[in-house]
Formats: C-alpha cells, sequence, structure tokens
C-alpha cells in the first residue's frame, strides 16, 4: 500500500529565503509522485510530478523536487521565497492496482516580510 | 476549456437532512474521485469511480453515497448517516500522470 508522510505541518520562512518542504514516501511499486498547491478555498493545482526519468523535477513558480529512491524522498524547494507562495502544499503518491492517489497530511508555508 | 465544475461553492444542511454535491467533467476522463479535506487531515478519498456504472468505496465511505450514470458526472450524497459531515469536499480527476480539482464545496451543518 502506499503513503506519504509530510514531516512539519507549519513552515515559516523569511522572504527571500529557501524554501524546503518535506515529503517521504512508501511505496511497493515505483511511484509517481506530485506536489500540489492550495490557496484558501479553492482546489488543488499541481506543482510538478515525477513519473520516470530524471530525477530533478522542475515546476511551475521557481519550485523543484527531487527523487531520491535511496530515502524514499521527495522533497520540495525554492531558492528564494515570495510572499505569493504563502499557501498549503501537498505531497502524494500514485501506484498500484487501483492508482489510486494519496495525500499527505499537507504542509501550511508562511512568508514573513 | 475542459475542467471540473462542483456546485454550490458553499451548501448548509440541518441535522438529519441528505444533501447532494454535484460534480462534473468536461475532459473526457475515466476516473473521477471525491475527497473530504479536513484541518491537519490533508485530503481522505471517500469514493472513487475508474468507469461508469462502476465505483469503489475510499478510506471514508461511511455515511456517503455516490453514483456513476454519466461519465461526465459523479455526484455525492452525504447522508444522515455521516456523524460529522461539516468539511470542505474536493471532487476530481486524474488523468495519466496528473489530477484535476474542482474549486471544492464548503458544506456546514447548522
Amino acid at each position: 500500500a502506499q503513503s506519504v508522510t509530510q514531516l512539519g505541518s507549519h513552515v515559516s520562512v523569511s522572504e527571500g529565503a529557501l524554501v524546503l518542504l518535506r515529503c517521504n514516501y512508501s511505496s511497493s511499486v515505483p511511484p509517481y509522485l506530485f506536489w500540489y498547491v492550495q490557496y484558501p478555498n479553492q482546489g488543488l493545482q499541481l506543482l510538478l510530478k515525477y513519473t520516470t526519468g530524471a530525477t530533478l523535477v522542475k515546476g511551475i513558480n521557481g519550485f523543484e523536487a527531487e527523487f531520491k529512491k535511496s530515502e524514499t524522498s521527495f522533497h520540495l524547494t525554492k531558492p528564494s521565497a515570495h510572499m505569493s507562495d504563502a499557501a498549503e502544499y501537498f505531497c502524494a503518491v500514485e501506484g498500484g492496482a487501483t492508482n489510486k492517489l494519496i495525500f499527505g497530511t499537507g504542509t501550511l508555508l508562511a512568508v514573513q516580510p | 476549456d475542459g475542467g471540473i465544475t462542483q456546485s454550490p461553492k458553499y451548501l448548509f444542511r440541518k441535522e438529519g437532512q441528505n444533501v447532494t454535491l454535484s460534480c462534473e467533467q468536461n475532459l473526457n476522463h475515466d476516473a473521477m474521485y471525491w475527497y473530504r479535506q479536513d484541518p491537519g487531515q490533508g485530503l481522505r478519498l471517500i469514493y472513487y469511480s475508474q468507469i461508469v456504472n462502476d465505483f469503489q468505496k475510499g478510506d471514508i465511505a461511511e455515511g456517503y453515497s455516490v453514483s456513476r450514470e454519466k461519465k461526465e458526472s459523479f455526484p455525492l450524497t452525504v447522508t444522515s448517516a455521516q456523524k460529522n459531515p461539516t468539511a470542505f469536499y474536493l471532487c476530481a480527476s486524474p488523468s495519466w500522470a496528473e489530477a484535476f480539482f474542482g474549486q471544492g464545496t464548503r458544506l456546514t451543518v447548522v
């Protein structure tokens, strides 16, 4: 069965600082991994995804993530935080016979001026 | 533009009443999912449908029902058996390696 663990339900950074949001996964098959962003009272928007191939994945808004199989991790980073990055971020894994998309519990990112 | 439409955006229900949340997609996707979102708990899968006329229970199906009579539509009924229905509900339609989400329905029991 697939599962996702996001470390840190709240992360606060200063504007211009590095953003690092952590995600570890468990999967019995090669996983597809995703990061989504959610603004208040809205649906989820895909930031980036890893399916196969290059392990460093670049997404929208300057975010990127690296798939590390040995560490079962898929951490999200951005070199320089912007105020507009304040939102909730969800890591997700898909895999297995049913192809269900399983989400982590989310990390709320606050950006301080 | 293709996408997923959820309605209504806000919904109020009296205790003991059933209520149905609408989800329509024009993406021509086979699969449709319903998630429930509560603060600090992420998204939990209620029901999912991989094809028309077929659906499966997710992790928290008790107190909910669905139907999938048309490819475009996957309505969710929150029944009176659902003990704590106040939440944000999200409909999604995955395709290969991506899921598209509606804007959500916030249900409040009054």
